[in-house]
């Protein structure tokens, strides 16, 4: 199947800080990609939907201005939690689709902040 | 999206098959049930779709009733590495721009 790669896999930062996350389709290219975010014992919870080349869609109560998405090309979005602060931390998870699939997802980033 | 219900939890003995039901009462003709699972601190794996036949590949079967308002995932031989929240997702298959939408699951735990 198709391959989703998400860089890191796990960071550790400290309250104040900037961390960007990378989503990359390896194999395939993604004209959407999405990014969910997941708390300990939850379910995945969509944050924002990213197309290619246009500004990403974010879903209500996330805050477009703390996390900033980029989606520039075909093969890679970015997922920056600006000014970080302990609340979150949580396990964040793109996915990326194309036509008929429905999405493939990466292996998950562990941000926790300090 | 069609409403789904699954059970919360089951266990299930290693070597043994692993019966999954979801409940999709109100699902209408054009949506399609997708099942993925999330092994623990890792992103959603897709396992098998179907619309209305059966269906079976490496990973899993699927079965869905005559009237399509249920379903099951059987994983024929469960190992410890089966253990992960199982996701039942009902929806049309579309080119849209929409995202998947997980509900709670079901938790699977593959005993020694």
């Amino acid at each position: 199947g198709a391959v989703v790669s998400q860089h890191p896999s796990r960071v550790i930062c400290k309250s104040g800080t900037s961390v960007k996350i990378e989503c990359r389709s390896l194999d395939f290219q993604a004209t959407t990609m999405f990014w969910y975010r997941q708390f300990p014992k939850q379910s995945l919870m969509l944050m924002a939907t990213s197309n290619e080349g246009s500004k990403a869609t974010y879903e209500q109560g996330v805050e477009k201005d703390k996390f900033l998405i980029n989606h520039a090309s075909l093969t890679l979005s970015t997922l920056t939690v600006t000014s970080a602060h302990p609340e979150d931390s949580s396990f964040y998870i793109c996915s990326a689709r194309s036509g008929l699939q429905l999405g493939f997802f990466g292996q998950g980033t562990r941000l926790t902040v300090v | 999206d069609a409403k789904t219900t699954q059970p919360t939890s089951m266990d299930c003995a290693e070597g043994r098959a692993a019966n999954l039901p979801c409940n999709h009462s109100t699902i209408s003709g054009n949506e399609y049930v997708y099942w993925y699972r999330q092994i623990h601190s890792q992103g959603p794996q897709y396992i098998i779709h179907g619309l209305k036949n059966n269906e079976t590949n490496e990973m899993a079967s699927l079965i869905i009733t005559e009237d399509r308002k249920s379903s099951t995932l059987i994983l024929p031989h469960a190992t410890l590495r089966d253990t992960a929240v199982y996701y039942c997702i009902v929806r049309p298959m579309d080119t849209g721009r929409r995202a998947l939408t997980f509900g709670s699951g079901t938790r699977l735990q593959v005993q020694p």
